[in-house]
This record gives C-alpha cells, structure tokens and sequence, in this order.
C-alpha cells in the first residue's frame, strides 16, 4: 500500500520560498507510469492543482503558479519536493502531495502551510 | 485552462434520497474526469475516474456518466456517511483543474 507524507516548515515569511517534501513509502517512486503532484487547498475552499512531475521527470505545472513553481524529484530518497517562490498571505493554505495517473487514488494526509511575518 | 464548473454549490437531501451533482467542462475532456468525496480535515477520496468507473472499495450507490462536456455524479440512497463536499477533477490536459465543490448537507 503506497503512503505519502508532506514535511516542511509550517510557517514562511511573505516573499519567501516555501520548500516542502513528499516522502513516498510502500513502493519506489520511479517504477511504474504515474504522476506525482502537489494540490492545495486553502482554509475553507476547493481544491487547486499545483503542477506534477512524471517518473521521467517531466513536469507541468498550474498556468496561474507556472512562474513561481519548480517540483522535483530525488529517486534516491524516494521522494519528490515542492519550491513555490515570492509567497504571499493568498499561497497560505493545507499542502497535499498526490500520485496518480490522471485520477489521484494515493494522497498525503496534507501539511497547513502559513505565511506571515 | 480547462475551467470546471459546479452545480449546485450547496445541497441539502435526506438520507435514502437520491440527488445529482453536475460539472460542466469548458471544452471537449472526452471522458477524462475524475469525482472526490472530502471530509473536513481529510484528503480527498477517489469515487469515479474516467467519467463512469467505479473504484475499488466504493460503495455501489455511487455512479457517473457524462462526456464530453457535461458530467454528473448521482448517489442513490443517501447514507449518513455521504454527507462530505464532492469535487470534480478534469484530466485530459498537460494541466488538470478541479471542480469549485458541492457540499452536501442534511435537510
């Protein structure tokens, strides 16, 4: 059974980079054909897709982020990262790590990021 | 973008009803949507992929149908544990969007 688990700092300040880490347990994040993705969700609001990278490597990302996103993936550690650059108060919101092709059947249990000074 | 659209944004049904909730594409997704139940305070959960197929492990009073455009996911005898928020998910582009949500309330 894959598990996700979202780690990193909970609180950024504005302007800053929020860094955070999906740590994929229960299978290797480099086999089979699946995308891995970020999804966030602000307190009290839908679902907003961040951007996936495949297990070549390959991303897209959300056009309304696309300038300020860059995910990652490190194979060695079975895990794959976010960077969201120049945060605002509006970039706080629950941070979700995701895998799926398509469809998404594997998700974290979410991470609260908040950013304030 | 590929928006997604809603309807309605609120519903109120009582358990053993049967209720609807549609999403409307902005373009042409073929049959390359996806529907989620999320509780408060949980990750969402995966109940229909590709429009119309059931996942594995979800109860049989849930069901899609659509393509295209125009989508729908109906509930047929409502049960106590339904009552959660259900997002649609478009994944037909290199960049997915979701649904603004429909939370399901007790009458």
């Amino acid at each position: 059974q894959v598990q996700l688990q979202e780690s990193g700092p909970g609180l950024v300040k504005p302007s800053q980079t929020l860094s955070l880490t999906c740590t994929v347990s229960g299978g290797s994040i480099s086999s089979g054909s699946y995308y891995w993705s970020w999804i966030r969700q602000p307190a009290g609001k839908g679902l907003e897709w961040i951007g996936r990278i495949y297990t070549s490597g390959s991303t897209n990302y959300n056009p309304s982020l696309k300038s300020r996103v860059t995910i990652s993936v490190d194979t060695s550690k079975n895990q794959f990262s976010l960077n969201l650059s120049s945060v605002t108060a509006a970039d706080t919101a629950v941070y979700y790590c995701a895998r799926g092709y398509g469809s998404i059947n594997y998700w974290g249990q979410g991470t609260l990021v908040t950013v304030s000074s | 973008d590929i928006q997604m659209t809603q309807s309605p944004s609120t519903l109120s049904a009582s358990v053993g009803d049967r209720v609807t909730i549609t999403c409307r594409a902005s373009q042409s997704i073929s049959s390359w949507l996806a529907w989620y139940q999320q509780k408060p305070g949980k990750a969402p959960k995966l109940l229909i992929y590709k429009a119309s197929s059931l996942e594995s492990g979800v109860p049989s009073r849930f069901s899609g149908s659509g393509s295209g455009t125009e989508f729908s996911l109906t509930i047929s005898g409502l049960q106590p544990d339904d009552f959660a928020t259900y997002y649609c998910q478009q994944h037909n582009s290199y960049s997915y969007s979701f649904g603004q949500g429909t939370k399901l309330e007790i009458k």
